[in-house]
């Protein structure tokens, strides 16, 4: 069985700092990683998807990486800003269940001005 | 927004009722999902589907049901709800699963079961 973990659980970090949330994975036979972002009392928005073939995946000022082998992917968030506060979730997809997604417990950012 | 929603979005229910939540999507795709989300535990598979009357068991399924009688509505049921049950429910649709669209997922139902 898959298990995903996101480290850290929170941060808080000032306006314009650069930022990089860990996401860690058990089983490497994964068809892609997924990161989503989720406001407070609000669904889940995908950010960036990178395929288990690639390396990195980017839009505006978010970079995601992916290293299969050693299990790991990265979110960095250049200058950060306020309106970057909400909760980060890592998804990985494997056969398992219809292809339903396995999550991690997410990153909780909190971007202050 | 990925025409998916669900209803109701808020629910007060007493233990050991019958609750049924929906999801509905314009989209036409074939993959549905039911998670549910609690703190601590991130995003867990209930149920899924992969086609009309075709459903399978997620990681916790015990206490609930589902039912999908036609593409676009799938449906989860708790046959007699318990306060473990108190919960934000996500459903999710994606056309092909490995193709690469991302899950999209509707807005969430609260549940609260007293």
């Amino acid at each position: 069985k898959q298990e995903v973990t996101q480290i850290p659980a929170a941060l808080s970090v000032p306006e314009g700092e650069n930022l990089v949330l860990n996401c860690s994975f058990t089983d490497s036979a994964i068809y892609n990683l997924q990161w989503f972002r989720q406001d407070p009392g609000k669904g889940l928005t995908s950010l960036l998807l990178i395929q288990s073939s690639q390396r990195e995946q980017t839009s505006g000022r978010l970079n995601a990486s992916l290293d299969k082998s050693s299990g790991r992917s990265t979110l960095y968030i250049a200058a950060s800003q306020p309106g970057d506060s909400a909760t980060y979730l890592c998804a990985t997809l494997n056969s398992n269940s219809g292809y339903a997604l396995n999550f991690g417990k997410g990153t909780s950012l909190l971007v202050t001005p | 927004d990925a025409g998916i929603t669900q209803s109701p979005r808020h629910k007060v229910t007493e233990t050991g009722t019958p609750v049924t939540l929906r999801c509905h999507q314009t989209e036409n795709h074939r993959y549905m999902y039911w998670y549910r989300q609690d703190p601590g535990h991130g995003l867990r598979l209930i149920h899924y589907s992969y086609g009309v009357k075709d459903t399978d068991k997620g990681e916790v399924s015990d206490g609930y049901s589902v039912s999908r009688s036609k593409t676009e509505d799938f449906l989860l049921t708790l046959e007699s709800a318990t306060s473990s049950q108190t919960s934000v429910y996500f459903c999710a649709i994606k056309k092909d699963p490995l193709d690469q669209e991302t899950q999209y997922f509707g807005p969430g139902t609260r549940l609260l079961v007293l």
